[in-house]
């Protein structure tokens, strides 16, 4: 039971390029999220999704997708990647009966 | 808009000191309360959580923390530090019936021997 893992680690883009961030969980959870995490600003939220095949805007959705084909998985692509958009990315999942998040190690970001 | 405060942006104690973290919240309805920690290099953690029954609830590594409805506070507590104290900690809430929770912006504790 590997929990919440996330690929890849590190990563650096030239503006203007794309990626996916790569997130799976193997413990059945319905519910992911996606964070990012900037210094001295907190979590913000950027998608959630509720199962495979819904998904919803959070609180900094500009800039990003996502897909939910998968209980398991939750990518979440930069299509024009911004140095606004150099952070720490979190992933996270839980289940329908609880509201505790397990998170991902994150990924490590830098738009240059 | 709903959101989360901690004071308290860097706090730096020796080892042995005792420990309180601020957390207020804005929301007036029914709320769920997280603490998580995140170490140096890693994820984040679940530290403890309030969801009802008694107000003070104990966490993980002597953490304790309490709920004071009146006052919109959940702080953190921690009777004596240990340098392997030294983390990030975020407070974090759940208002009810929403599947979201709403982060403060953290506090870094250094905590030297």
């Amino acid at each position: 039971n590997a929990g919440v893992t996330q690929t890849p680690k590190f990563r650096i883009l030239k503006i203007g390029q794309s990626m996916t961030l790569q997130c799976t969980q193997d413990m059945n959870h319905n519910y992911m999220y996606w964070y990012r995490q900037d210094p001295g600003m907190g979590l913000k939220l950027i998608y959630y999704s509720v199962g495979a095949g819904i998904t919803d805007k959070g609180e900094v959705p500009n800039g990003y997708n996502v897909s939910r084909s998968t209980t398991e998985d939750f990518p979440l692509r930069l299509e024009l990647a911004a140095p606004s958009q150099t952070s720490v990315y979190f992933c996270a999942s839980k289940t329908e009966y609880t509201d505790t998040q397990y998170f991902g190690p994150g990924t490590r970001l830098t738009v240059l | 808009a709903q959101s989360v405060s901690q004071h308290n942006h860097h706090v730096i104690l020796s080892e042995a000191a005792s420990l309180e973290l601020g957390c207020n919240y804005s929301y007036g309805g029914t709320v769920n309360l997280f603490w998580y920690v995140q170490y140096p290099g890693q994820h984040l953690q679940l530290l403890l959580k309030y969801f009802s029954g008694d107000p003070l609830v104990k966490g993980i590594k002597g953490f304790e923390a309490e709920f004071i409805k009146s006052k919109f506070s959940f702080n953190l507590r921690k009777p004596s530090v240990q340098w392997s104290d030294t983390a990030e900690y975020f407070c974090a809430v759940n208002p009810y019936n929403t599947d979201k929770l709403i982060f403060g912006t953290g506090t870094r504790l250094q905590v030297f021997p």
